[in-house]
């Protein structure tokens, strides 16, 4: 079955650590997306890619890096400069470079702070 | 820029009682529109999604959403629920152009009683 894999499920970063999330998807799809989702505050975009070797910050980018070398691959860096990184991380994909088509979603990685 | 309300945070019904859940979009033009849900801990599922045509669109569970375009809204019904239906919904809005990024509600938290 086609889909998309966050791994892992469950993060913990230390203080000044570096950690990626990895997303994988084999829907064929162009549109890759970052969503961070904290309660009560529905989805923030991250960063988006609507095609290989080229992405976009979303709202909240900073703190964070992507790369999309690949198409069916759009890891997600979260990097020491991101001060408060514990939210429940959600990657997500979509077909024609992800205009106005419905995104499917992975089950997310939870990260927290050690 | 698009905007999408959902006023609803938390909305307790009764098992095999009817639900209508709110969605309100700001936009000029014919937006695109997209229910999900959220059950604890996973990514989001498309439940229905309104583009164009027939303004009252049938989804997947049960559900049906009615867009009505002079009170801009989009909002999500079930006339019987179910304990299963016990999870977070999202209503998403699109335009046309532009990055062709959808915009997230904040979410409405379901509760069912038995």
């Amino acid at each position: 079955d086609g889909g998309i894999t966050q791994s892992p499920k469950y993060l913990f970063r230390k203080e000044g650590q570096n950690v990626t999330l990895s997303c994988e998807q084999n829907l064929n799809h162009d549109a890759m997306y970052w969503y961070r989702q904290d309660p009560g505050q529905g989805l923030r975009l991250i960063y988006y890619s609507q095609i290989v070797n080229d992405f976009q910050k979303g709202d909240i980018a900073e703190g964070y890096s992507v790369s999309r070398e690949k198409k069916e691959s759009f890891p997600l860096t979260v990097t020491s400069a991101q001060k408060n990184p514990t939210a429940f991380y959600l990657c997500a994909s979509s077909t024609d470079r992800g205009k106005n088509q419905p995104q499917h979603f992975g089950d997310g990685t939870r990260l927290s702070i050690l | 820029a698009q905007s999408v309300t959902q006023p609803d945070i938390h909305i307790t019904v009764s098992e095999g009682a009817s639900l209508e859940l709110r969605c309100n979009y700001s936009y000029g033009a014919t937006p695109y529109l997209f229910w999900y849900v959220q059950s604890p801990g996973q990514g989001l599922q498309l439940l229905l999604k309104y583009f164009s045509g027939d303004t009252l669109v049938q989804g997947i569970k049960g559900f049906e959403a009615e867009f009505k375009r002079s009170q801009s809204s989009f909002n999500l019904r079930k006339p019987s629920v179910h304990w299963s239906d016990a999870a977070e919904y999202f209503c998403a809005v699109g335009i046309s152009g532009g990055s062709y990024i959808p915009t997230f509600g904040r979410g409405t938290s379901l509760i069912v009683h038995p």
